[in-house]
């Protein structure tokens, strides 16, 4: 079956701008997930949505950083006014629900993202 | 705090040699997951196992292999017989079922360089 699909592949946008960033889960998987990576923090959890609650938003790095995830499916994450720290590869995973313990989660191939 | 320490930055082998891959974790929790990925040069990351905290047999999974030691709170991966293909950053993970659903918390990852 498909995949963990997440738009564009690329993205330069200069700094200031805002960008949205898109995720489609695996169909059935009720849990979402954003991660970034970069080559000086690694790879860090920023949000999680779990079916219709509330999401925690306890990994994101500022309040420039928002997500939101539509009819518990397609997440978007946008990032206002960008700085160049924000450069990096931003993930989305998904997984099943868990009726107990860490359910394995599948990535994205992620958005690769550029301020210039 | 929880923590994922993967020491070893960079791993060069040539084709056929065994090679290992440390992790060593930390959690307070009696219950948590321990998953590996592997992230190719395409850059998607590929799952490819996941542990729970009361299972303590090894795994084997054609030349792969985990050595799962709560004593040490190690989660080794061992690849037999590596070839060029293995050739990529391999990231332990861990699970705290208390910290954000079930995000998961990287190690800075292991790059492997196979040679033929």
């Amino acid at each position: 079956g498909a995949g963990v699909s997440q738009s564009p592949s690329n993205k330069v946008t200069e700094k200031g701008k805002d960008v949205e960033l898109r995720c489609d889960p695996i169909s059935g998987h009720t849990a979402l997930y954003w991660y970034r990576q970069s080559l000086g923090q690694g790879l860090e959890f920023l949000i999680y949505f779990q079916g219709n609650s509330a999401p925690d938003k306890s990994g994101l790095p500022s309040d420039r950083f928002s997500a939101e995830r539509t009819g518990g499916s397609v997440s978007t994450l946008t990032i206002q006014r960008t700085q160049q720290e924000d450069s990096a590869v931003y993930l989305c995973a998904s997984s099943y629900p868990s009726s107990g313990g860490a359910a394995t989660q599948y990535f994205g191939p992620g958005t690769r993202l550029l301020v210039l | 705090a929880q923590k994922v320490t993967q020491a070893q930055t960079e791993i060069s082998v040539v084709e056929k040699e065994d090679v290992t891959l440390d992790c060593v974790y930390e959690t307070r929790d009696t219950t948590y997951y321990l998953f590996w990925y592997k992230q190719p040069p395409s850059g998607e990351l590929v799952f490819l196992i996941r542990r729970n905290s009361f299972d303590e047999q090894n795994e084997i999974s054609g030349r792969y292999s985990w050595n799962f030691q709560k004593s040490t709170s190690s989660f080794n991966f061992t690849i037999t017989a590596s070839q060029v293909v293995d050739s990529a950053v391999y990231f332990c993970a861990l699970s705290d079922v208390n910290q954000a659903g079930t995000a998961l918390i990287f190690g800075k990852g292991t790059t492997l360089s196979v040679s033929s």
